[in-house]
């Protein structure tokens, strides 16, 4: 069966510092993947998605960046935060051609 | 271009009463519509979906979902409401020409009563 897995679980990081998420799948192959950020009090807002290995679409100009160096690796970074980064980080997956993604555990971010 | 709207970002009810959370999209092409559930500090679990046929869908626990095109709506219900049901609900639409990006409505957080 699929798992997916997002570390770490929480995070509290200061303002200006570096950020680095990461997202894994097991139990598939080439799957589509999926950053999404949920604010307090709001719905997901799709950050970032890829195709395949190398392919980044980016949905909303930010100060986040997202690569995915394996089929199964997706990392969500920064080089600065900004406290408005603050938020619910949730990965997920879907299989191509398909249309119901999976999602991980998120990542709960809290920039002071 | 797709979009979603919940009606109400906060329902509350008794236990033991009938759910119903609203939900309206648009699209220009035929949708694929799902319903999430997000328990506190975890990921969404799809309770439901619409792709094509039958348009009253059942779900995970109980729930269930109505395609009316005309009214573009698919909105969320449950007879009875447990307490176990107290979750935020996302509604979701999808395009069915490719690409399979997925956008997701604000949510509404619902509170049951005992």
């Amino acid at each position: 069966s699929q798992t997916i897995h997002q570390w770490p679980a929480t995070l509290v990081q200061p303002v200006g510092s570096p950020l680095s998420l990461e997202c894994t799948v097991e139990g598939t192959s080439n799957p589509n993947l999926y950053w999404y950020r949920q604010a307090a009090g709001r719905g997901l807002q799709l950050l970032f998605y890829s195709v395949g290995i190398g392919q980044i679409s980016s949905e909303v100009p930010q100060n986040l960046s997202a690569s995915r160096p394996q089929d199964r690796q997706f990392i969500l970074s920064s080089k600065k935060l900004l406290l408005s980064d603050s938020g619910f980080y949730l990965c997920a997956w879907s299989t191509p051609g398909t249309d119901t993604q999976y999602f991980g555990p998120g990542t709960r971010l809290t920039v002071l | 271009a797709q979009s979603v709207t919940q009606l109400g970002s906060h329902v509350s009810v008794s236990e033991g009463a009938l759910v119903l959370l609203r939900c309206n999209y648009s699209s220009s092409v035929p949708p694929y519509l799902f319903w999430y559930v997000q328990y506190p500090n975890q990921g969404l679990q799809l309770l439901l979906k619409y792709t094509t046929g039958a348009t009253l869908v059942k779900g995970i626990n109980g729930f269930e979902a109505e395609f009316k095109k005309s009214e573009t709506s698919f909105h969320l219900t449950k007879p009875s409401a447990h307490m176990s049901d107290a979750a935020e609900y996302f509604c979701a639409v999808s395009d069915r020409a490719g690409g399979f990006k997925t956008i997701f409505g604000a949510g509404t957080r619902l509170f049951v009563k005992a």
